[in-house]
């Protein structure tokens, strides 16, 4: 069964590293999408992507958070320059075109974070 | 804007006993509601969702869910509950009128752990 994935899973960086986090989205997606699990704390919406542009972003999304899909295959998230805070489980997730806003998001294991 | 609360943190129970696990969001006109759920280590997998029709939802596993707009809750719920139903659950809305692509907004997450 198709499946999202990304890496690594488990990224530990210095405050203010770039970081890169990558995801390899199902193969016939077309929307896509980046959450984000501080610990303890309930998932929250980053970011949607479509069509080669950002569809909607939260307000976490500020100035140090970009996405890119570089090929056909991959999507990633970057965030320019870490601070404590973004210490978080992310979450790459997408949906099939045709689905509609009620489609299921598939959703890979996510990267683990660790800001130091 | 959408918020959605999971008021039980975790919830033991012992194997083949019943369960319910609650949710409650924000008043709306219309939306679209998910549970997701998490094994360890893994990402978070559709159970079920409501998108219009019918208010008793069934979903993979045995779950089932009920969406009562009066109360505003979409509770899940399973008759006898399996050890391998220990994991993660979360509930989540998405705002079919909001023009978005259909972000979805979670609660904090529900921990069901089932003890022989």
């Amino acid at each position: 069964e198709p499946e999202v994935t990304q890496t690594p899973s488990h990224q530990v960086t210095q405050m203010g590293q770039e970081v890169i986090l990558r995801c390899v989205p199902i193969s016939n997606h077309l929307y896509f999408y980046w959450y984000r699990q501080i610990l303890g704390q309930k998932v929250e919406f980053l970011v949607s992507f479509y069509n080669n542009e950002i569809s909607e972003k939260s307000e976490i999304f500020d100035d140090q958070f970009s996405v890119e899909r570089p090929d056909g295959s991959n999507f990633t998230l970057k965030i320019r320059s870490t601070k404590l805070e973004d210490s978080a489980m992310y979450f790459c997730a997408s949906r099939a075109p045709g689905t509609g806003e009620g489609g299921e998001q598939y959703f890979g294991p996510g990267t683990r974070l660790t800001v130091t | 804007a959408q918020s959605v609360t999971q008021l039980d943190s975790q919830v033991p129970v012992f194997e083949e006993a019943p369960v319910e696990l609650r949710c409650n969001y924000s008043s709306s006109v219309s939306v679209y509601l998910f549970w997701y759920v998490q094994y360890p280590n893994q990402g978070l997998q559709l159970l079920l969702k409501y998108l219009s029709g019918s208010t008793l939802v069934k979903g993979i596993n045995g779950f089932e869910a009920e969406f009562n707009k009066s109360q505003t809750s979409f509770h899940l719920r399973k008759p006898s509950v399996h050890i391998s139903d220990t994991a993660e659950y979360f509930c989540a809305v998405s705002d079919p009128d909001g023009g978005s692509q259909g972000n979805l907004i979670f609660g904090k997450g529900t921990k069901l752990s089932v003890k022989p």
